[in-house]
């Protein structure tokens, strides 16, 4: 399957500083890259769709100025989450789809942000 | 009503036996179907797709759908401990790429 990675894998921060995850694509090109947030025992939520060179679509209730998503190449989307506060501290998970985004395609993960805001 | 449903669990199972886990979807026009599984901790990892009805089988994993009833299952045979893992059901339709979530059942395995 299609390799996707993310870093960093675990982030601390202070509560007001920004912080960006990086969501690459290793062996195909993400021409739609999705961000999910996932809290304890809850199932994951969809936060954002984007496709490259495109503003990201983001779900209801996903305030877009706090995270910023941004599409710059066809194997590379980040989230900055800024100003940050603990309610943000939560599992980040970004996924990418190959090819032309048909009904078959395959989401594929990468492994995860952990994000704890002090 | 939830557009994805699965009962959340815990389905505990002994080593040896077959899992069955299900999934039912209110979206009639749903096209693909995805389980994925996700260890604690950890990201979902893909274990089978489906687009037909019928069954697909891939080693010890079996996927079932049933379009006309609105379901489709996982089932697991010979089931491993290593197999202990939260199960997650997705569903995509015809209109965009996203997909439907269910919330996951949480499956153990016991030795």
């Amino acid at each position: 399957g299609a390799v996707v990675s993310q870093h960093p894998s675990w982030v601390i921060c202070k509560s007001g500083t920004s912080v960006k995850i990086e969501c690459r694509s290793l062996d195909f090109q993400a021409t739609t890259m999705f961000w999910y947030r996932q809290f304890p025992k809850q199932s994951l939520m969809l936060m954002a769709t984007s496709n490259e060179g495109s503003k990201a679509t983001y779900e209801q209730g996903v305030e877009k100025d706090k995270f910023l998503i941004n599409h710059a190449s066809l194997t590379l989307s980040t989230l900055t989450v800024t100003s940050a506060h603990p309610e943000d501290s939560s599992f980040y998970i970004c996924s990418g789809i190959q090819g032309s985004g048909g009904w078959q395609e395959t989401q594929y993960f990468g492994p995860g942000t952990r994000l704890l805001v002090l | 009503q939830k557009e994805v449903e699965q009962n959340s669990g815990p389905l505990s199972v002994p080593e040896g036996a077959i899992a069955s886990l299900n999934c039912t979807y209110s979206d009639r026009v749903s096209q693909s179907f995805f389980w994925y599984r996700q260890y604690s901790g950890k990201s979902p990892e893909l274990i089978m797709s489906i687009y037909s009805n019928g069954d697909k089988e891939d080693g010890r994993f079996t996927a079932q759908l049933n379009k006309a009833s609105q379901y489709v299952s996982l089932l697991i045979r010979d089931s491993q401990p290593s197999d202990s893992a939260t199960y997650l059901c997705a569903v995509r339709n015809r209109s965009n790429y996203q997909l439907i979530w269910g919330a996951g059942t949480k499956l153990i395995i016991k030795p």
